[in-house]
């Protein structure tokens, strides 16, 4: 098993739709939880990051993190073109800052 | 600069050869962290440095991989004897400190192909 799972995809949603990123993590030590975007050919940018349980927005972004499931969530509103990329998840484990990363879930937003 | 910078950009390069990575950080961010991405793959931490110590060279893939950084500024990964499996793009990342809550920004990588 993975450290860090998350589907694979591709996950295809119509422009203006909800996209939903799920990740897994196996390591209940975790603590902080951190969502990057990477176009093809690129470099990873942060979306946000997450290190309480709940929810956390920014914009259009909301990230939910279940320490308890093991589960950290990006939702993507109004869905644009735009946003089709890989994201991937990345977990922290202590301060240290050794993020262990998920293989990403590519995403495409069809007009 | 303004960002992650990291030299060259690509790197073609015979089975055998040693190469030389070069990151420079976002001035300031003293936490310095190197991955390694395959095609399709997410990204493997190899390793990270907090001013010029490196605390944690677990995930160096073998002993042919070798890093350093002076000034707490620009580091160099160095891979001798490079095989075939060590084509990867090489990311580069720093944060202004080490933290749960410390955002990492990435260079553009080094794309390195072995023939």
């Amino acid at each position: 098993q993975k450290e860090v799972e998350q589907n694979s995809g591709p996950l295809s949603v119509p422009e203006g739709a909800i996209a939903s990123l799920n990740c897994t993590y196996s390591d209940r030590g975790s603590q902080s939880f951190f969502w990057y975007r990477q176009y093809s050919g690129k470099s990873p940018e942060l979306i946000m990051f997450i290190y309480s349980n709940g929810d956390k927005e920014d914009g259009r972004f909301t990230a939910q993190l279940n320490k308890a499931s093991q589960y950290v969530s990006l939702l993507i509103r109004d869905s644009q073109p735009s946003d089709s990329a890989t994201y991937l998840c990345a977990v922290m484990r202590d301060n240290a800052g050794k993020s262990t990363f998920g293989d990403g879930t590519t995403l495409t937003v069809k007009p | 600069g303004a960002g992650v910078s990291q030299s060259p950009s690509n790197k073609v390069t015979e089975k055998g050869k040693d190469v030389e990575l070069r990151c420079d950080p976002i001035s300031g961010h003293t936490a310095l962290y190197w991955y390694r991405q395959s095609l399709g793959q997410g990204l493997e931490f190899l390793i990270y440095f907090q001013g010029n110590s490196a605390p944690d060279k677990s995930g160096l893939p073998s002993d042919r991989f070798s890093a350093e950084r002076t000034g707490g500024s620009v580091s160099t990964l160095t891979i001798q004897r490079t095989q075939q499996e060590d084509s990867a793009v090489y990311l580069c990342a720093s944060s202004l400190r080490q933290g749960i809550n410390q955002p990492q920004h990435f260079g553009d990588g080094t794309r390195l192909s072995i023939l």
